[in-house]
């Protein structure tokens, strides 16, 4: 597609349930990464994709927390047994090959309400 | 966690006139970068300045980089209100043998330009 795309826009959900976002990032980049936005905060990084493999977890706060992306396109953040303190925008990019200095192209976000 | 501190963290202008914006950072950075954000969704990226840089231009934007004081400006000139958006800032830093885009985002400025 034209840009990183990424559903649904707007989720709400009852506290313990298992929710799955997706990110459909621009065709051929290589990389793609997760942040997640608090509200007036800025994001903070979540997990990076080199192709299918995730070769940076660090930011994922705790095992309720996981990615994939079987096939180096699309990717699924999976949360289980959310909790309030998981309302946020779930941010996602990519860029053609994930190094320093190059570009990344974010998605419109996924906002993640808890109730 | 974030990086460090954008100032200031709300700025209200008239139209035409020229707003800053200034970030600081904490750690040894390779780049940063400038983001727009609307309406609390999607980032843009507006620019991007490596660490051997000092000034960069991209229209009516102006970045400045100051390594040695571990700060950045940004600079809009003859503002308009569709510049009114969030502004963040974003280091990548290749610390720990990172080699690829991971960012880390300040706490952003709410940046608003009145008709």
């Amino acid at each position: 597609g034209a840009g990183v795309s990424q559903t649904p826009s707007n989720k709400v959900t009852e506290k313990g349930k298992y929710v799955e976002l997706r990110c459909d990032p621009i065709s051929g980049h290589t990389a793609l990464y997760w942040y997640r936005q608090s509200l007036g905060q800025g994001p903070e990084f979540l997990i990076y994709f080199q192709g299918t493999g995730a070769a940076d977890d660090s930011g994922l706060p705790n095992d309720r927390f996981f990615a994939v992306r079987p096939e180096g396109s699309v990717s699924t953040l999976k949360i289980q047994r959310t909790e309030r303190g998981d309302s946020a925008v779930y941010l996602c990019a990519s860029s053609a090959q994930g190094q320093l200095n190059t570009e990344a192209f974010f998605g419109q976000g996924t906002r993640l309400t808890v109730v | 966690s974030q990086q460090g501190e954008e100032d200031p963290q709300a700025l209200s202008i008239q139209e035409g006139e020229n707003a800053t914006m200034n970030c600081s950072y904490k750690t040894s950075i390779n780049n940063l970068q400038w983001y727009r954000q609307n309406s609390g969704r999607g980032l843009v990226h507006l620019i991007l300045i490596r660490s051997n840089e000092r000034e960069k231009h991209s229209g009516r934007l102006r970045v400045t980089l100051d390594t040695s004081k571990k700060s950045s400006s940004l600079l809009i000139t003859a503002s308009r209100a569709a510049d009114t958006a969030s502004y963040f800032c974003a280091t990548a830093s290749n610390a720990g043998g990172t080699s690829y885009g991971k960012l880390t985002f300040g706490q952003g400025t709410i940046l608003t330009v009145h008709p």
